[in-house]
């Protein structure tokens, strides 16, 4: 069984200040997949990162920063200089490769969510 | 391009009433889902479809039925609703090809109250 678990429900800072949002997961198989969502005040969900679990190189676009430790079964999320546009629920994921049955295909178990505001 | 599309945004049902929701997708993808969405319980995956005329069950199937006739739609049903399915309830769809490039894109959610 597949789990995926976000310790951290709400965190609040200031703007510019510079937040790291947890994930801890749980799998028995050998490769996999990991995501992170945003999800704003809208309500849609907004993909984010994918990152396989043989690429352990840790991965930065614009504020935004992921670092992956396969020894401690972590996928933490970085955001540097927060702003209050960053304010959402953010939920990491994981995927096996394949099903039982053999057919791929990417189930997502969900963490529960962290809500972040970011305060002006 | 629309993406994925949800249909309705917003229903309000009387338990034992029943309801579909209509889920399309126009990027031609293979892989359809349908999640429901709990406070505090992140997303569960409800049925799942691997191409047109394919169902599968989730984690938390019952309740619900979903037929995919068309390969843009995935429809998922409630029979007789109940108050426990009061949720958010999201559709996503993914290329379905290799694992290595396979993301879910979701639609904007139908918020479902059952009184």
């Amino acid at each position: 069984a597949q789990k995926v678990t976000q310790a951290q429900t709400e965190i609040s800072v200031v703007e510019k200040e510079d937040v790291t949002l947890d994930c801890v997961y749980e799998t028995r198989d050998t490769t996999y997949y990991l995501f992170w969502y945003k999800q704003p005040p809208s309500g849609e969900l907004v993909f984010l990162i994918r990152r396989n679990s043989f690429d352990e190189q840790n991965e930065i676009s614009g504020r935004y920063s992921w670092n992956f430790q396969k020894s401690t079964s972590s996928f933490n999320f970085t955001i540097t200089a927060s702003q209050v546009v960053d304010s959402a629920v953010y939920f990491c994921a994981l995927s096996p490769t394949t099903n039982a049955g053999g057919t791929s295909y990417g189930k997502l178990t969900f963490g529960q969510g962290t809500i972040l505001t970011v305060h002006p | 391009n629309a993406g994925v599309t949800q249909t309705p945004k917003f229903r309000v049902l009387k338990t034992g009433q029943s309801m579909t929701l209509l889920c399309a997708q126009d990027m031609n993808h293979e892989y359809m889902y349908w999640y429901r969405q709990d406070p505090g319980m992140g997303l569960r995956l409800i049925h799942y479809s691997v191409g047109e005329g394919t169902t599968a069950k989730g984690e938390v199937p019952d309740g619900y039925n979903v037929s995919r006739l068309k390969k843009q739609n995935f429809l998922l049903g409630l029979e007789s609703a109940a108050p426990s399915q009061t949720s958010v309830y999201f559709c996503a769809s993914s290329y379905g090809g290799s694992p290595s490039t396979d993301t879910q894109y979701f639609g904007p959610g139908t918020r479902l109250t059952v009184l």
